[in-house]
């Protein structure tokens, strides 16, 4: 089955700093990656997804690299704002399989 | 479109009782997952359905756990006899085929 990880499970960062959180996967024929935002009290919120014939998106605020090689994807978060902190999930596969999350704080 | 939507959003309950949990999709969506999250093992995929048929139930942890989707609209969760260590929080989320995820609020379950 899918193994995911997230190389760190908080993130602290300054107001208006980019956010980098990484994750990484195990099964090398995945093809199809997400990113979810989840806030104190609520369920998963999708961000961004990209599919494994592109290495990199953009949405507003947000890009995801995917690394196919070395089986990694990140999510950048440009000028991060308070209303940013979060728990932030990778998710891979059709089926879904969820990385531990990695919480996001911002300072104001 | 009102979302997903779960009930109840929360639940109490003593160790040995059922536990009925329901999600209504969004509509028409035609996939729909069960979720379960804890503190000790994260977002964990329980279910879910594609056209109301059971795909994939290998994240159900043990036979007390049974999940139904007798229609497009509706699908439920039971758990008996339900114990301590099945409190979490279960979300149910819905999509269009491989598209993404939607999910709802989530019903936040305790277990005494």
């Amino acid at each position: 089955g899918e193994s995911v990880g997230l190389h760190l499970p908080t993130l602290s960062v300054q107001e208006g700093d980019n956010s980098i959180i990484n994750c990484a996967y195990s099964n090398s024929a995945s093809d199809y990656f997400i990113w979810y935002k989840q806030e104190s009290g609520k369920g998963p919120q999708f961000i961004i997804d990209i599919r494994s014939n592109m290495d990199k998106r953009q949405g507003q605020r947000v890009t995801v690299l995917l690394n196919k090689t070395v089986k990694h994807l990140s999510l950048q978060i440009a000028a991060t704002q308070p209303g940013d902190s979060a728990v932030y999930f990778c998710a891979v596969g059709y089926d879904m399989r969820f990385g531990a999350g990695t919480r996001l704080t911002v300072k104001p | 479109d009102a979302g997903v939507i779960q009930s109840p959003r929360h639940e109490v309950t003593e160790m040995g009782q059922e536990v009925t949990l329901r999600c209504k999709p969004i509509s028409g969506h035609n996939s729909l997952f069960w979720y379960r999250q804890t503190m000790m093992r994260g977002l964990e995929l329980l279910i879910y359905f594609n056209n109301n048929v059971p795909i994939d139930d290998s994240g159900m942890p043990e036979d007390r756990f049974s999940a139904k989707m007798p229609n497009a609209s509706f699908s439920t969760l039971k758990i008996q006899p339900s114990e301590p260590r099945d409190s979490a929080v279960y979300f149910c989320a819905s999509s269009m085929g491989e598209e993404t995820q939607y999910f709802g609020p989530g019903t936040r379950l305790l277990v005494l």
